[in-house]
């Protein structure tokens, strides 16, 4: 099983829709989590880190619920631009080493 | 700027040739690490450095690979005898605390 799971997608909303994205992960013992955007061709780059609590930025907000071992991304009124492939990433508590997950790629359409 | 750099931007060698990939980290960040990205695939963990240490080196794909980091600083991954199937994308970020920063890759095709 993969440390951190994604699912692939791709999912296809029309612009203004609200989507969100899951992600699990396997080590308990995991202390920090955050969500990366990827274009098409291009680095990854922090979208936000991910607090117990739950963070908004704009019409972006991140969960996370320790117990059951999964991140949420939401995103409302979706743009255009909000295209890309999203990654989960976690920070292991044993290692201390980030591990993405695969990604979840977002395509909004006009 | 102050980001992570990488070097060559692009890379088209022959199957068979050795090659060397180069980060240059964001300076002061500890800690740096090498994935790989195949078009229209995910991240694939290559090998990650605490410092000049290597503690996981579990995604290098065969023993053609390897990566040293000196100094704290500069990293090269080399690719001995390249073969067709490793042509990707190299990424290469550097991290201070948690976030990690990426350099903009190597385009690597071999022929």
């Amino acid at each position: 099983r993969k440390e951190v799971e994604q699912d692939p997608g791709p999912f296809n909303v029309p612009e203004g829709a609200t989507v969100a994205f899951n992600c699990t992960y396997s080590n308990s013992a995991s202390q920090s989590f955050f969500w990366y955007r990827q274009d098409c061709r291009k680095e990854p780059k922090l979208l936000m880190s991910v607090y117990s609590s739950g963070n908004e930025d704009g019409r972006f907000t991140a969960q996370l619920n320790r117990a059951s071992q999964y991140i949420s991304l939401l995103i409302r009124d979706s743009k255009l631009s909000d295209s890309a492939t999203y990654l989960c990433v976690v920070l292991s508590g044993n290692t201390g080493k980030l591990i993405f997950g695969q990604g979840t790629t977002l395509q909004v359409k006009p | 700027g102050a980001g992570v750099s990488q070097s060559p931007s692009n890379k088209v060698t022959e199957k068979g040739k050795d090659v060397e990939l180069r980060c240059d980290p964001i300076s002061g960040h500890t800690a740096l690490y090498w994935y790989r990205q195949s078009l229209g695939q995910g991240l694939e963990f290559l090998i990650y450095f605490q410092g000049n240490s290597a503690p996981d080196k579990s995604g290098l794909p065969s023993d053609r690979f390897s990566a040293e980091r000196t100094g704290g600083s500069v990293s090269t991954l080399t690719i001995q005898r390249t073969q067709q199937e490793d042509s990707a994308v190299y990424l290469c970020a550097s991290s201070s605390v948690e976030t990690q920063y990426f350099g903009p890759g190597t385009r690597l095709l071999v022929l």
